[in-house]
Protein backbone atom coordinates (compact mmCIF):
# COMPACT_ATOMS: atom_id res chain seq x y z
CA UNK A 1 0.00 0.00 0.00
CA UNK A 2 0.89 3.65 -0.42
CA UNK A 3 1.37 5.39 2.49
CA UNK A 4 0.62 9.28 2.72
CA UNK A 5 1.88 11.33 5.69
CA UNK A 6 0.90 15.30 6.09
CA UNK A 7 2.24 17.77 8.07
CA UNK A 8 2.10 19.88 10.03
CA UNK A 9 -0.78 17.63 11.67
CA UNK A 10 -2.32 21.13 13.25
CA UNK A 11 -2.00 24.75 11.76
CA UNK A 12 -2.86 27.73 14.36
CA UNK A 13 -3.42 30.63 11.41
CA UNK A 14 -4.83 33.47 11.52
CA UNK A 15 -7.69 35.34 8.84
CA UNK A 16 -5.87 36.35 5.91
CA UNK A 17 -2.75 34.26 6.51
CA UNK A 18 -0.87 32.61 4.07
CA UNK A 19 -1.51 28.69 4.49
CA UNK A 20 0.60 25.52 3.24
CA UNK A 21 -0.28 22.19 4.22
CA UNK A 22 2.63 19.20 2.87
CA UNK A 23 1.59 15.99 1.55
CA UNK A 24 4.04 13.28 1.39
CA UNK A 25 3.52 9.58 -0.91
CA UNK A 26 5.50 6.46 0.43
CA UNK A 27 6.58 6.19 -3.55
CA UNK A 28 5.69 7.93 -6.73
CA UNK A 29 2.33 8.80 -7.45
CA UNK A 30 2.79 11.05 -10.49
CA UNK A 31 -0.34 13.61 -10.47
CA UNK A 32 -2.43 11.35 -9.00
CA UNK A 33 -3.66 13.26 -5.88
CA UNK A 34 -6.55 14.99 -4.68
CA UNK A 35 -6.81 17.87 -1.90
CA UNK A 36 -10.57 17.55 0.56
CA UNK A 37 -11.76 19.76 3.29
CA UNK A 38 -13.83 18.61 6.27
CA UNK A 39 -15.72 20.43 8.64
CA UNK A 40 -17.01 19.10 11.84
CA UNK A 41 -20.24 16.69 11.07
CA UNK A 42 -20.06 16.80 7.78
CA UNK A 43 -18.12 15.19 4.60
CA UNK A 44 -15.25 15.51 3.18
CA UNK A 45 -15.60 18.44 -0.29
CA UNK A 46 -13.17 17.97 -3.41
CA UNK A 47 -11.27 20.70 -3.46
CA UNK A 48 -8.22 19.61 -6.20
CA UNK A 49 -7.64 16.73 -8.36
CA UNK A 50 -4.85 15.78 -10.24
CA UNK A 51 -2.82 17.65 -7.96
CA UNK A 52 -3.54 20.70 -9.43
CA UNK A 53 -6.72 21.20 -10.93
CA UNK A 54 -9.03 23.23 -9.01
CA UNK A 55 -12.74 21.47 -8.84
CA UNK A 56 -15.21 24.14 -10.54
CA UNK A 57 -17.15 26.31 -7.58
CA UNK A 58 -13.84 26.09 -5.29
CA UNK A 59 -12.70 29.46 -4.84
CA UNK A 60 -9.34 30.43 -6.38
CA UNK A 61 -7.29 30.63 -3.30
CA UNK A 62 -6.89 27.11 -3.15
CA UNK A 63 -4.29 25.75 -5.13
CA UNK A 64 -2.25 22.76 -5.02
CA UNK A 65 1.16 21.86 -6.46
CA UNK A 66 3.59 18.85 -6.79
CA UNK A 67 4.36 15.58 -8.51
CA UNK A 68 5.78 12.19 -7.70
CA UNK A 69 6.07 12.17 -3.81
CA UNK A 70 5.60 15.76 -2.94
CA UNK A 71 2.97 17.53 -2.66
CA UNK A 72 1.22 20.84 -1.40
CA UNK A 73 -1.92 22.36 -0.23
CA UNK A 74 -1.87 26.49 0.03
CA UNK A 75 -4.47 28.92 0.82
CA UNK A 76 -3.20 32.48 -0.57
CA UNK A 77 -5.54 33.99 2.13
CA UNK A 78 -7.44 32.60 4.80
CA UNK A 79 -10.88 33.14 5.39
CA UNK A 80 -13.22 32.86 8.04
CA UNK A 81 -15.05 29.68 6.01
CA UNK A 82 -11.74 27.53 5.71
CA UNK A 83 -10.98 26.57 8.71
CA UNK A 84 -11.29 22.84 8.37
CA UNK A 85 -9.41 19.37 8.50
CA UNK A 86 -7.50 18.83 5.17
CA UNK A 87 -6.71 15.85 3.72
CA UNK A 88 -4.82 14.50 0.95
CA UNK A 89 -5.92 11.48 -0.90
CA UNK A 90 -3.61 9.43 -3.61
CA UNK A 91 -5.11 7.01 -6.14
CA UNK A 92 -2.12 5.83 -8.34
CA UNK A 93 -3.41 2.64 -10.12
CA UNK A 94 -3.62 0.31 -7.70
CA UNK A 95 -5.72 -0.44 -5.24
CA UNK A 96 -6.28 0.57 -1.90
CA UNK A 97 -6.76 4.41 -2.23
CA UNK A 98 -5.34 5.96 0.89
CA UNK A 99 -5.76 9.48 2.55
CA UNK A 100 -3.09 11.40 4.45
CA UNK A 101 -4.03 11.68 8.39
CA UNK A 102 -5.31 14.96 7.70
CA UNK A 103 -3.81 18.41 8.65
CA UNK A 104 -6.72 20.64 10.74
CA UNK A 105 -6.13 24.42 10.48
CA UNK A 106 -7.65 26.17 13.24
CA UNK A 107 -7.81 29.54 14.37
CA UNK A 108 -4.50 31.10 15.80
CA UNK B 1 -27.50 17.81 -8.67
CA UNK B 2 -26.04 14.71 -7.83
CA UNK B 3 -26.90 13.46 -4.06
CA UNK B 4 -26.31 10.31 -2.29
CA UNK B 5 -28.20 9.26 1.13
CA UNK B 6 -26.91 6.77 3.58
CA UNK B 7 -29.73 4.56 5.20
CA UNK B 8 -29.51 1.51 7.75
CA UNK B 9 -29.12 0.33 11.43
CA UNK B 10 -26.83 3.28 13.72
CA UNK B 11 -26.09 0.20 16.19
CA UNK B 12 -25.00 -2.95 15.49
CA UNK B 13 -23.68 -6.26 18.16
CA UNK B 14 -19.91 -7.50 18.37
CA UNK B 15 -19.95 -10.71 15.55
CA UNK B 16 -22.64 -9.32 13.52
CA UNK B 17 -23.15 -7.98 10.13
CA UNK B 18 -23.25 -3.87 9.22
CA UNK B 19 -25.84 -3.46 6.33
CA UNK B 20 -25.58 0.06 4.86
CA UNK B 21 -27.37 1.27 1.70
CA UNK B 22 -27.12 4.26 -0.28
CA UNK B 23 -29.65 5.86 -2.30
CA UNK B 24 -28.57 7.96 -5.34
CA UNK B 25 -30.73 10.47 -7.02
CA UNK B 26 -29.85 12.64 -9.52
CA UNK B 27 -27.53 10.67 -11.69
CA UNK B 28 -28.17 6.78 -12.71
CA UNK B 29 -26.18 3.97 -10.71
CA UNK B 30 -25.58 2.86 -14.06
CA UNK B 31 -23.47 5.81 -15.04
CA UNK B 32 -20.00 5.20 -12.57
CA UNK B 33 -18.35 3.94 -10.53
CA UNK B 34 -19.52 3.88 -6.42
CA UNK B 35 -17.55 3.66 -3.21
CA UNK B 36 -17.88 3.31 0.17
CA UNK B 37 -15.32 5.31 2.90
CA UNK B 38 -15.27 5.22 6.66
CA UNK B 39 -14.18 7.28 9.26
CA UNK B 40 -13.56 6.33 12.90
CA UNK B 41 -14.52 9.32 15.55
CA UNK B 42 -11.53 11.80 15.27
CA UNK B 43 -9.68 10.00 13.26
CA UNK B 44 -8.85 9.99 9.35
CA UNK B 45 -10.12 8.47 6.53
CA UNK B 46 -10.26 4.80 4.93
CA UNK B 47 -11.38 3.47 1.53
CA UNK B 48 -13.52 0.52 1.85
CA UNK B 49 -14.54 -0.34 -1.81
CA UNK B 50 -15.63 -0.15 -5.28
CA UNK B 51 -18.65 -1.33 -7.42
CA UNK B 52 -19.74 -1.04 -11.25
CA UNK B 53 -23.08 -2.03 -12.53
CA UNK B 54 -21.53 -4.50 -14.34
CA UNK B 55 -21.00 -6.03 -11.20
CA UNK B 56 -17.27 -5.38 -10.51
CA UNK B 57 -16.23 -4.82 -7.32
CA UNK B 58 -12.62 -4.14 -5.76
CA UNK B 59 -11.87 -4.18 -1.67
CA UNK B 60 -9.69 -2.77 0.47
CA UNK B 61 -6.94 -5.31 1.57
CA UNK B 62 -7.52 -4.94 5.14
CA UNK B 63 -11.56 -5.73 5.04
CA UNK B 64 -11.29 -7.98 1.68
CA UNK B 65 -12.29 -11.26 4.05
CA UNK B 66 -15.16 -9.31 5.81
CA UNK B 67 -16.80 -7.04 2.94
CA UNK B 68 -19.29 -7.55 -0.22
CA UNK B 69 -20.36 -4.15 -1.73
CA UNK B 70 -23.44 -4.94 -3.87
CA UNK B 71 -25.99 -3.15 -6.37
CA UNK B 72 -29.63 -2.73 -7.11
CA UNK B 73 -29.69 -1.05 -10.44
CA UNK B 74 -33.62 -0.90 -9.95
CA UNK B 75 -34.06 1.01 -7.04
CA UNK B 76 -30.63 3.48 -7.98
CA UNK B 77 -29.29 1.87 -5.05
CA UNK B 78 -25.88 0.16 -3.64
CA UNK B 79 -25.01 -1.61 -0.30
CA UNK B 80 -22.08 -2.05 1.96
CA UNK B 81 -21.95 -5.47 3.95
CA UNK B 82 -19.11 -5.85 6.80
CA UNK B 83 -19.56 -9.09 8.84
CA UNK B 84 -18.09 -10.18 12.24
CA UNK B 85 -17.81 -6.79 13.43
CA UNK B 86 -15.67 -5.52 16.39
CA UNK B 87 -15.79 -2.22 18.19
CA UNK B 88 -12.99 -1.00 15.82
CA UNK B 89 -15.71 -0.86 12.81
CA UNK B 90 -17.88 2.01 14.64
CA UNK B 91 -16.92 4.50 12.40
CA UNK B 92 -18.97 6.91 10.40
CA UNK B 93 -20.01 5.61 6.72
CA UNK B 94 -19.93 7.29 3.69
CA UNK B 95 -20.68 6.75 0.20
CA UNK B 96 -19.42 8.67 -2.73
CA UNK B 97 -19.43 8.87 -6.36
CA UNK B 98 -15.96 8.19 -8.24
CA UNK B 99 -15.40 10.78 -10.38
CA UNK B 100 -14.47 8.87 -13.41
CA UNK B 101 -16.77 6.89 -15.55
CA UNK B 102 -14.19 4.60 -16.52
CA UNK B 103 -11.80 4.59 -14.04
CA UNK B 104 -12.84 3.44 -10.62
CA UNK B 105 -8.98 4.27 -9.03
CA UNK B 106 -9.57 7.95 -9.26
CA UNK B 107 -11.18 10.83 -6.78
CA UNK B 108 -14.55 11.29 -4.98
CA UNK B 109 -16.84 14.00 -6.68
CA UNK B 110 -19.98 13.53 -4.65
CA UNK B 111 -20.39 12.57 -1.14
CA UNK B 112 -23.40 11.49 1.22
CA UNK B 113 -23.78 12.76 4.62
CA UNK B 114 -22.55 9.77 6.46
CA UNK B 115 -24.58 7.35 8.66
CA UNK B 116 -22.46 7.00 11.74
CA UNK B 117 -22.66 3.15 13.11
CA UNK B 118 -21.78 2.07 16.32
CA UNK B 119 -20.74 -1.81 17.08
CA UNK B 120 -21.29 -2.34 20.80
CA UNK B 121 -23.18 -4.63 22.80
Amino acid sequence: DIQMTQSPSTLSASVGDRVTITCRASQSISIWLAWYQQKPGKAPKLLIYRASSLRSGVPSRFSGSGSGTDFTLTISSLQPDDFATYYCQQYNFDPPITFGPGTKVDIK
Amino acid sequence: QVQLLESGPGLVKPSETLSLTCTVSGDSIRSYYWSWIRQPPGKGLEWIGYIYFRGSTNYNPSLKSRVTISMDTSKNQFSLNLNSVTAADTAMYYCARVSDAYNPMTYFDYWGRGALVTVSA
